[in-house]
């Protein structure tokens, strides 16, 4: 049964500071791992998404890593900003060919101070 | 383009009703995925369809239903209603077979009273 672990769970720093979140994942066998923005209350805004053959991938001032046979992900924030205060999700997809299923962690709460 | 959007946005129920949500997927994509999110936690996998057939199914009981209609449109039905169900309830859409990503709506918050 895959299992997703993201740690902190809660993280809180000042603005400007560059941060890093984590994500673990028990089985290898994914298709990909997408991570999420979501605010209180809200969806899920999809912010990057690594297929299993990628090791990285960058939008802006975030950064995501992959590495499969670890089981783990990184999501790198530069320069934070109070804006980017938000839950992160990491959901990894799994299962047979052409099933979308996601399973997510519990999220890391960010908070940016000002 | 118009995103995932969900219907109704809030919704207050008491225990032992029934409960129809309704999701309209992104304007191209085949496939519809249900999520259950409980304050505090992930979402948590409920059903996905694509071509009004499901395709997967998580592990929640049969009191959960849904259905995906020819405009590729879905509801999700849920019975005899507890207070556990309480939750965001999510939906996202995605074409079917390609490694793209997933776009959720902004959900369903059902209380149950």
């Amino acid at each position: 049964k895959q299992e997703v672990t993201q740690i902190p769970a809660a993280l809180s720093v000042p603005e400007g500071e560059n941060l890093v979140l984590n994500c673990s994942f028990t089985d290898s066998a994914i298709y990909n791992l997408q991570w999420f923005r979501q605010d209180p209350g809200k969806g899920l805004t999809s912010l990057l998404l690594i297929q299993s053959s990628q090791r990285e991938q960058t939008s802006g001032r975030l950064n995501a890593s992959l590495d499969k046979s670890s089981g783990r992900s990184t999501l790198y924030i530069a320069a934070s900003q109070p804006g980017d205060s938000a839950t992160y999700l990491c959901a990894v997809r799994h299962g047979i060919q052409g099933a979308q299923k996601l399973v997510f962690g519990q999220g890391t709460r960010l908070t940016i101070n000002p | 383009d118009a995103g995932v959007t969900q219907s109704p946005t809030h919704l207050i129920k008491t225990r032992g009703q029934q409960v129809t949500l309704r999701c309209s997927p992104i304007s191209g994509h085949k496939s519809v995925s249900w999520y259950q999110q409980v304050l505090g936690q992930g979402p948590q996998f409920i059903f996905q369809y694509y071509e009004k057939e499901e395709r997967g199914r998580g592990n929640f009981p049969d009191r959960f239903s849904a259905r995906q209609f020819p405009n590729y449109s879905s509801e999700l039905n849920v019975n005899a209603l507890l207070l556990g169900d309480s939750a965001l309830y999510l939906c996202a859409s995605s074409p079917w077979g390609v490694p793209q990503p997933q776009h959720f709506g902004d959900g369903t918050r059902l209380s149950i009273l």
